[in-house]
């Protein structure tokens, strides 16, 4: 069974610091890796993919990962209380299947 | 329209019931999906298309029903639900059958009394 692992939260951060979101995956193998934000009574939104090892930037928002260690995170710099929403971290296994697993997404609350 | 559509959003119906959900891509995507989110559980993929072809049926009871007439619609039939279906169904479509950069739908709420 190919699982995705994340805190479930709530993680709360003062506006402007930096908030940090970690996943971890069972899968070895696995390709290519997701950042979903989603608002409460919202569909999930694609934010962050990353293929390769190493940090990947857009904006306030820096993916990172580390397949030795099946480990992927996201920084989001200069938290704003518009990025309060649950963040689900997804994982396309090895094979090129079509499936994406998700994990269970950290609940971040940014405080005015 | 633009994006992925779902309707309705909101559903409620009885387990004698029969409904069915729809979802559209206005982003000439050739994969789509249905995914279950139920509270304090992970996004649970239940279907996908490829080319209008289903590769996947995740152990999915068979009151679900899924039909993808072409690339850009894709229905769920439902009938003689229980009240543990209900949940927020999603839609998502993606360009290729890889299954990168999923796009969903703002889903069903559906609530089965």
């Amino acid at each position: 069974q190919k699982e995705v692992e994340q805190n479930s939260g709530p993680l709360s951060v003062p506006e402007g610091a930096i908030a940090s979101l970690n996943c971890t995956y069972s899968d070895r193998g696995s390709q290519s890796f997701f950042w979903y934000r989603q608002y409460s009574g919202k569909s999930p939104e694609l934010i962050m993919f990353i293929y390769s090892n190493g940090d990947k930037e857009d904006g306030r928002f820096t993916a990172q990962l580390n397949k030795a260690s099946q480990y992927v995170s996201l920084l989001i710099r200069d938290s704003q209380p518009s990025d309060s929403a649950t963040y689900l971290c997804a994982v396309n296994p090895q094979g090129g299947s079509e499936k994406l697993v998700f994990g269970k997404g950290t609940k971040l609350t940014v405080n005015p | 329209e633009t994006g992925v559509t779902q309707t309705p959003r909101h559903l409620v119906m009885g387990m004698t019931n029969k409904k069915s959900l729809k979802c559209e891509q206005h982003l000439g995507h050739n994969a789509m999906y249905w995914y279950k989110q139920s509270a304090k559980k992970p996004l649970e993929l239940m279907f996908v298309y490829n080319f209008k072809e289903q590769t996947e049926n995740n152990s999915v009871p068979s009151r679900f029903s899924p039909e993808c007439p072409n690339s850009s619609h894709l229905f769920l039939h439902l009938h003689t639900l229980q009240p543990e279906d209900s949940a927020l169904y999603l839609c998502a479509s993606s360009q290729d059958f890889m299954g990168n950069e999923q796009f969903f739908g703002p889903g069903t709420r559906l609530t089965v009394l």
